[in-house]
């Protein structure tokens, strides 16, 4: 099946810096979606973003579906931010392993 | 809110027991699955439904059942409850299927014992 890998594991900035998430994944795909989980456990559907750029405020993303990778940015960091950022790919959306980010004020 | 519940949101069961999680939506979206997630495994499909009486199976479906028998309700259950099946169970939804967003609902927490 197809293998979905996030990078980096874990990420400790402090609040206000610019952070880039990165995942790759082993086949074509028509679908990408991100995901943040906040530390109550919540799962936030932030972008469906199967190729091009889209943006939502400080966060945005871009798929290159063609090179098999998406980026999630996000600019000037807020406490707010911290959690765990999943992307999912593929028909039957896999998962991967995530991005833990800390935002410390 | 995607209007999504979960219930219960915790459950402290026995090795052997059955048990039935239950995930509700008020949005009438077709497409419903169930994930789990464990430490160092992310969340995994288990299994997932594209319409009543409608399902197919995940990445992770043995010992697990589902049933769907109206659009806002999506059943899970384990047969029979294993220590191994401790984990935090989600309830996504997705309006027309994979090719489309997938909202979640807030979890449900099982400790087999």
């Amino acid at each position: 099946g197809i293998q979905v890998e996030q990078s980096p594991p874990d990420l400790i900035l402090q609040e206000g810096a610019n952070s880039t998430l990165r995942c790759n994944f082993s086949d074509s795909v028509n679908n990408l979606q991100w995901f943040h989980q906040n530390p109550w456990g919540q799962l936030i559907n932030l972008f469906y973003i199967p190729s091009g750029t889209k943006q939502n405020g400080r966060l945005s993303a871009t798929t290159v579906a063609t090179e098999r990778y998406s980026l999630l940015y996000i600019s000037s960091s807020q406490t707010t931010d911290s959690g765990v950022y999943f992307c999912a790919v593929a028909q039957k959306l896999v998962f991967g392993q995530g991005t833990r980010l800390t935002i410390n004020p | 809110d995607a209007g999504i519940t979960q219930s219960p949101r915790h459950k402290v069961t026995e090795t052997g027991t059955p048990v039935t999680l239950r995930c509700h939506q008020t949005e009438n979206h077709r497409y419903m699955y169930w994930y789990r997630q464990d430490p160092g495994h992310g969340l995994r499909l288990i299994h997932y439904s594209y319409g009543v009486k409608d399902t197919d199976k995940g990445e992770v479906s043995d010992g697990y059942s589902v049933s769907r028998s109206k659009t806002e309700d999506f059943l899970l259950t384990l047969e029979s409850a294993t220590s191994s099946q401790t984990s935090v169970y989600f309830c996504a939804i997705s309006l027309s299927g994979p090719n489309s967003p997938l909202h979640f609902g807030n979890g449900t927490r099982l400790t087999v014992t």
